[in-house]
């Protein structure tokens, strides 16, 4: 079975500091893993995705994640935190992608302080 | 020229009531989703329909009923609402052919 674990329910950094949000993945194939940003009052939006080609992921706004087999993590990161960043992130696993289940972590705010 | 649309946008009701929301998407894709995310920001799939078809129900209770009339519309009917039902509901759509989920803007139902 799949599954994702984000460490930390609230993170806070300072504008222009580094973001760091972790993930670590259970699953029993090579897996599928997504970043998603919810802001308030909307629904999530994709920041980026690994399929197995790159292990180092871009994503939009400046996001980036690393996909780390030996360690079973997936954390985000972005050089220098902005104000607009302030949201919900959420780590995603599928064990196929498509329209098979993807497993939602529980999420992350960060909050960004001027 | 929203891409996955979803009414009302709250839903404020009364135990044992009788509630549906409406999902659109009009990005061509063949897979529609409801999602349910609780208070803690838990999201968690309900149903997954492929082309009008169930593929995936992960043990919701009977009194939700999925309903895909076709590929772009994938409506959400609770029967029996219960206090515990409040949650924001979110549809999303997928292509077979990419992983990448949309989502609509999300329901928040309230019970009381």
């Amino acid at each position: 079975a799949q599954s994702v674990t984000q460490l930390g329910s609230h993170v806070s950094v300072s504008e222009g500091a580094l973001v760091l949000l972790r993930c670590n993945y259970s699953s029993s194939v090579p897996p599928y893993l997504f970043w998603y940003v919810q802001y308030p009052n909307q629904g999530l939006q994709l920041l980026l995705k690994y399929t197995s080609a790159a292990t180092l992921v871009k994503g939009i706004n400046g996001f980036e994640a690393e996909f780390k087999k030996s360690e079973t993590s997936f954390h985000l990161t972005k050089p220098s935190a902005h104000m607009s960043d302030a949201a919900e992130y959420f780590c995603a696993v599928s064990e196929s992608g498509g329209y098979q289940k993807v497993t939602f972590g529980t999420g992350t705010k960060l909050q960004v302080i001027p | 020229d929203t891409a996955v649309s979803q009414t009302p946008k709250y839903l404020v009701t009364q135990m044992g009531n009788d509630k549906s929301i409406k999902c659109e998407q009009n990005l061509g894709h063949d897979t529609m989703y409801w999602y349910k995310q609780d208070s803690k920001k838990f999201l968690k799939i309900m149903f997954s329909y492929n082309n009008k078809e169930l593929i995936i129900n992960e043990t919701v209770p009977n009194r939700f009923s999925p309903k895909s009339p076709d590929k772009a519309h994938l409506n959400l009917h609770i029967n029996s609402l219960e206090l515990g039902d409040s949650a924001v509901y979110f549809c999303a759509s997928s292509s077979s052919a990419n992983e990448k989920l949309f989502f609509g803007s999300g329901t928040q139902l309230s019970v009381l």
